[in-house]
Order: C-alpha cells, then structure tokens, then sequence
C-alpha cells in the first residue's frame, strides 16, 4: 500500500531533550515535507526536499532541521525543543503529480 | 509572497443541502490549486486538483474550478452527505516548487 509512514503518533517530552521523529514513504516521491498544524494557524510548512540532499526552509524553520540522506526518509529533529514546539506535525511526500500524500501525524508535547 | 484566503468557519448544513467553500489565493506565477480533506484523527487527504486556468478538478461528487480572472478555486458539493464532515483545505504549489501554502481550513458538519 502507497503510504508515508510517521513515527511516534504521539510524544511528550522535555525542554531541550533532543528528539527525532521519522518519516519514510514507499513511493518513490522526489518531494517531501514537513508541516505543523495549529488551532487558528492553519497548516504551516516548516522544511522541504526536492530530492536527495536537497533541503529548504518553509514558513517556520526556526527550531527545526532536517536531512534527506536517503530518497525514502525526511526525519524531522528537534535539537532542543521548546514548549511553543507542541503541535500535531505531518510529513507529507509527492511525485510529479504535485499533490501530496500526508501521513497520520506526530503529536508532540514539550513540557 | 504566497497566500491563500478560506472562507471562514465552521460550516453548519443539512443532510442533501448545496456546499460551496471559498477560496482565494495570491502568487506568482502559475500555481497548481488543490482541496484536501482531514477527518478527525487523521492526515490530510488530497481531494482534487487543478493544474490551470480553467481546469475543473472533481472526486467524490466535490468539484472546483481554476478561475485566474477572479483568483479562486471554490470548492461545491450539490448534496452533502453526514460522511461529509470534515476540515477542508485549499492549498496551492507552484510548478517543481517544493513549497506548498495552505489556507487555514474550513470545518464542515453536516447534520441528518
């Protein structure tokens, strides 16, 4: 089955410990993306991938990073989370089409 | 830079009654113009597309038409169903661009 996969689908931990979440698709997109979903904000893209090695900041950057080492995987880190970071996040991936497949979702909580 | 305009919400209809969501948008360029959907506890889903001027993108019953004169891509439905409740965004990309922008959502309930 055609699917991003994200993990964890919830999370709560603490200022400044270090976390990853993981993405990986099964389609073979060139296009990957990370999203945080806010009440009243909407769907804000945070970092994109064109394709392998080839990153760039969205509309909320500040805090987060990512790699694409590998053309299935886009992990999201978060170096030293905050709790303005608490948010339910998507990974999303797309082909040539330009619509994109979003996974389940991350919910995370920073206390 | 880039933006996109929903009407506002929660949309609150009957069982069989016409849905129309507005959505208007602002970019450079060419963009491609997408709906998705999310239901409760889960992802978005891509809903239907438009590549250009005057496409009409359709699924499900669900249409929407590229308009560039006006800038929007209203989302219709001629007889909404309870299964129809949802948040329905509208979103657009710009060609070979990995940047998306989504508008905020609008939140359909559909009542039997």
């Amino acid at each position: 089955e055609a699917q991003v996969t994200q993990n964890p689908r919830y999370l709560i931990t603490v200022t400044g410990k270090k976390l990853t979440v993981t993405c990986s698709q099964n389609m073979n997109h060139e296009y990957m993306s990370w999203y945080r979903q806010d009440p009243g904000l909407g769907l804000r893209q945070i970092y994109y991938s064109m394709n392998v090695e080839v990153t760039d900041k969205g509309d909320v950057p500040e805090g987060y990073k990512v790699s694409r080492k590998e053309k299935r995987n886009f992990p999201l880190i978060l170096e030293s989370p905050s709790p303005n970071q608490t948010s339910l996040y998507f990974c999303a991936s797309s082909g040539s089409n330009y619509g994109y497949t979003f996974g389940s979702g991350t919910r995370l909580t920073v206390v | 830079g880039d933006s996109v305009t929903q009407m506002e919400g929660p949309v609150t209809l009957s069982e069989e009654a016409f849905l129309t969501i507005n959505c208007t948008y602002t970019a450079t360029g060419y963009p491609s113009l997408f709906w998705y959907v999310q239901y409760p506890g889960e992802g978005l889903q891509l809903l239907l597309k438009a590549t250009k001027a005057d496409d009409k993108g359709s699924n499900k019953g669900f249409e929407a038409t590229y308009r560039k004169e006006t800038t929007s891509f209203h989302l219709e439905k001629g007889s909404v169903q309870v299964s129809d409740s949802a948040v329905y965004f509208c979103a657009l990309r710009n060609t070979n661009a990995g940047k998306s922008t989504f508008g905020d959502g609008t939140t359909l309930t559909v009542k039997p």
